[in-house]
């Protein structure tokens, strides 16, 4: 039969504007968060991580802002290059005190970079 | 340092058949988790491993089960599979017990006919 595709938010930009690519978290109790870029045919590359005792965390082109209040987390990417194009995954961790965690992960958005 | 090696890379399989996949975390690394990637669910959380001992289990049934050896390298295994279990499943080695980076191998693609 057919399968039920994944319904994903999409962001199309061009070559060198900024991107900015949501998330809204569900778990208050969540510490730690990530994000991922996921292309065709590849695992999930690690982006950037927050701990929830930060607002915003800079990397590479990248920032990540994280907003407990609302429980929302984005992250944004300067300069937007085509090798950006793929599928953007934020994570959680919401085992709060423990060692070790799983990861919760959003729908993901697929971000097209246009020349 | 090496990535994180999942292998296969590709699998078809029959229903009702079992399947093992394997993983070999980063040097060092001694946290190994399994994903399950479908369209429709996403990724999900199955199972990590630390010390040789499950530590997390995600909600899925008794077919899907793991193990984990004294190298840190890990297996997971299907039984009795399901059309409903094709998916890409992906790997995850930490380098410690505290929430650190999670580095992701590129996945076995799964496929039951």
């Amino acid at each position: 039969g057919e399968s039920v595709g994944l319904h994903l938010p999409t962001l199309s930009v061009q070559e060198g504007d900024n991107s900015i690519i949501n998330c809204a978290y569900s778990n208050s109790a969540s510490d730690y968060f990530i994000w991922y870029k996921q292309e065709s045919g590849k695992g999930p590359q690690f982006i950037i991580d927050i701990r929830s005792n930060m607002d915003k965390r800079q990397g590479q082109r990248v920032t990540v802002l994280l907003n407990k209040t609302v429980k929302h987390l984005s992250l944004q990417i300067a300069a937007t290059q085509p090798g950006d194009s793929a599928v953007y995954f934020c994570a959680e961790n919401r085992d709060r005190g423990s060692t070790l965690g799983r990861l919760y992960f959003g729908r993901g958005t697929q971000l097209t970079v246009w020349p | 340092k090496a990535g994180v090696t999942q292998t296969p890379r590709y699998l078809i399989k029959t229903r009702g058949q079992q399947v093992t996949l394997s993983c070999s975390p980063i040097s060092g690394h001694r946290s190994v988790s399994w994903y399950q990637q479908t369209p429709g669910q996403g990724l999900q959380f199955l199972f990590e491993y630390f010390s040789e001992t499950q530590r997390n289990k995600g909600n899925f049934p008794g077919r899907f089960s793991g193990r984990q050896f004294s190298n840190s390298r890990s297996e997971m295994n299907v039984s009795t599979l399901e059309l409903g279990d094709s998916a890409l499943y992906l790997c995850a080695s930490r380098e410690g017990v505290m929430n650190t980076e999670a580095f992701f191998g590129q996945g076995t693609r799964l496929t039951v006919v």
